[in-house]
């Protein structure tokens, strides 16, 4: 049971340049998220999804786009990355919302020259 | 909509004194609350949360916190820190109904002094 697992750990982008992060879980977790952790600032929620199929925006959702084609996958796209989207990516599964504990993976550090 | 306060962003203390994190929160409804704690180069796992029932809740490694409605906080505390406590701490909250995501703090690290 490998719980939350994210693809790469590390990337350096150049301005402009797109890429997608990977977040995978194995709990069959129906609620998925994906924030950014920037120093002072905290956790910020990104997108989230509230099962296969379904996406909604968060906080800061500008420059990202998801999916959520298969219920233990969830992508987060950056079309058109710039400096500004340096920073820690989570990802967090959820059984439900609620009581249920939030889960989160060992993140993504991403740099954009 | 819910809002949760840190005032502090740093906290050091020597090794085996004791430690209180502040967290209070904002919410025109009831609330879950949780803090979760973030070791260094890793991801957030949870550390105790506050449901419903007595309002002292406690971890497994000797954190507990105490959920205050009128003063709408829910301090972390524990009486005897270890070298292995130091972490970044973060607070959160989450509606008890619409309760879809978590409203996190900006967080507080604890640098423990040996």
């Amino acid at each position: 049971n490998a719980g939350v697992t994210q693809t790469p750990k590390f990337r350096v982008l150049k301005t402009g340049q797109s890429m997608t992060l990977l977040c995978a879980q194995d709990m069959n977790h129906e609620y998925m998220y994906w924030y950014r952790q920037d120093p002072g600032m905290g956790l910020r929620l990104i997108h989230y999804s509230v099962g296969e199929g379904t996406t909604a925006k968060g906080e800061v959702p500008d420059g990202y786009n998801v999916s959520r084609l298969k219920k233990q996958n969830f992508l987060l796209g950056l079309e058109s990355a710039a400096p500004s989207q340096t920073s820690v990516y989570f990802c967090a599964s959820r059984k439900t919302r609620g009581t249920d504990t939030q889960y989160f993976g060992p993140g993504t550090r991403l740099t954009v020259l | 909509a819910q809002s949760v306060t840190q005032l502090d962003s740093q906290v050091p203390v020597f090794e085996e004194a004791p430690v209180e994190l502040r967290c209070n929160y904002s919410s025109s409804v009831s609330v879950y609350l949780f803090w979760y704690v973030q070791y260094p180069n890793q991801g957030l796992q949870l550390l105790l949360k506050y449901l419903s029932g007595s309002t002292l809740v406690e971890s497994i490694n000797g954190f507990e916190a105490e959920f205050n409605k009128s003063q709408t906080s829910f301090h972390l505390r524990k009486p005897s820190v270890h070298i292995s406590d130091t972490a970044e701490y973060f607070c959160a909250v989450s509606a008890l109904f619409g309760n879809e995501k978590l409203t996190f703090g900006t967080g507080t690290r604890l640098t423990i002094i040996p």
